[in-house]
């Protein structure tokens, strides 16, 4: 069975950092590009970085183009986002999602989310 | 970046009816066109990809068609459990965006 687990969401002050895991099971890791996706409070989604099966390649919205490092480590099967210079907009819950097709880059399908983290910036 | 436009933003039906959600993309997106419902303090659910593959373990009264710009996602004899909200999902080139959202509720 297919699991995503977010951690490390949390309170933190406009200009502060945070580190997001999502810890995987249930799937050949490292064959699946995966990606972020956040909801602010009571607002719609929004997509906000993917990165390949291997790590090497990622993309990411403009509006954490910067700020934000998504990364994975397929030894330990966990996902990361480092968020930087935080600001009172990036407050939301965080999904991690896995993409439904193993080995795609591009164009992703995401068949499996977690449950989420909130990440609530605020002074 | 692609603007993607849900219709109606909130829609309210009875359980049994027939509905139908649109979706517009500012420019052609061939069928590069996923459809998530969410509920409540969750997570999406992957309902449709490729603008009309029903995901696995969808109900079959879920479909979806269209391509290019315009797509719909129709729901036949809704199901209680079917009142949530509705995003389609452009993954034809990043930024990934998706429409605003369509609340279906009951009537």
């Amino acid at each position: 069975e297919v699991q995503l687990l977010e951690s490390g969401g949390g309170l933190v002050q406009p200009g502060g950092s945070l580190r997001l895991s999502c810890a995987a099971s249930g799937f050949t890791f490292s064959s699946y590009a995966m990606s972020w996706v956040r909801q602010a409070p009571g607002k719609g989604l929004e997509w906000v970085s993917a990165i390949s099966g291997s790590g090497g390649s990622t993309y990411y919205a403009d509006s954490v183009k910067g700020r934000f490092t998504v990364s994975r480590d397929n030894s330990k099967n966990t996902l990361y986002l480092q968020m930087n210079s935080l600001r009172a907009e990036d407050t939301a819950v965080y999904y991690c999602a896995k993409d439904l097709i193993a080995g795609l880059w591009g164009s992703p399908r995401w068949g499996y989310w977690g449950q989420g983290t909130l990440v609530t910036v605020s002074s | 970046d692609i603007q993607m436009t849900q219709s109606p933003s909130s829609l309210s039906a009875s359980v049994g009816d027939r509905v139908t959600i649109t979706c517009r993309a500012s420019q052609t997106i061939s069928s590069y066109l996923n459809w998530y419902q969410q509920k409540p303090g969750k997570a999406p659910k992957l309902l449709i990809y490729t603008a009309s593959s029903l995901q696995n373990g969808v109900p079959s009264r879920f479909s979806g068609s269209g391509s290019g710009t315009d797509f719909t996602l129709t729901i036949t004899s809704l199901q209680p459990e079917d009142f949530a909200t509705y995003y389609c999902q452009q993954n034809y080139n990043t930024p990934y965006t998706f429409g605003q959202g369509t609340k279906l509720e009951i009537k």
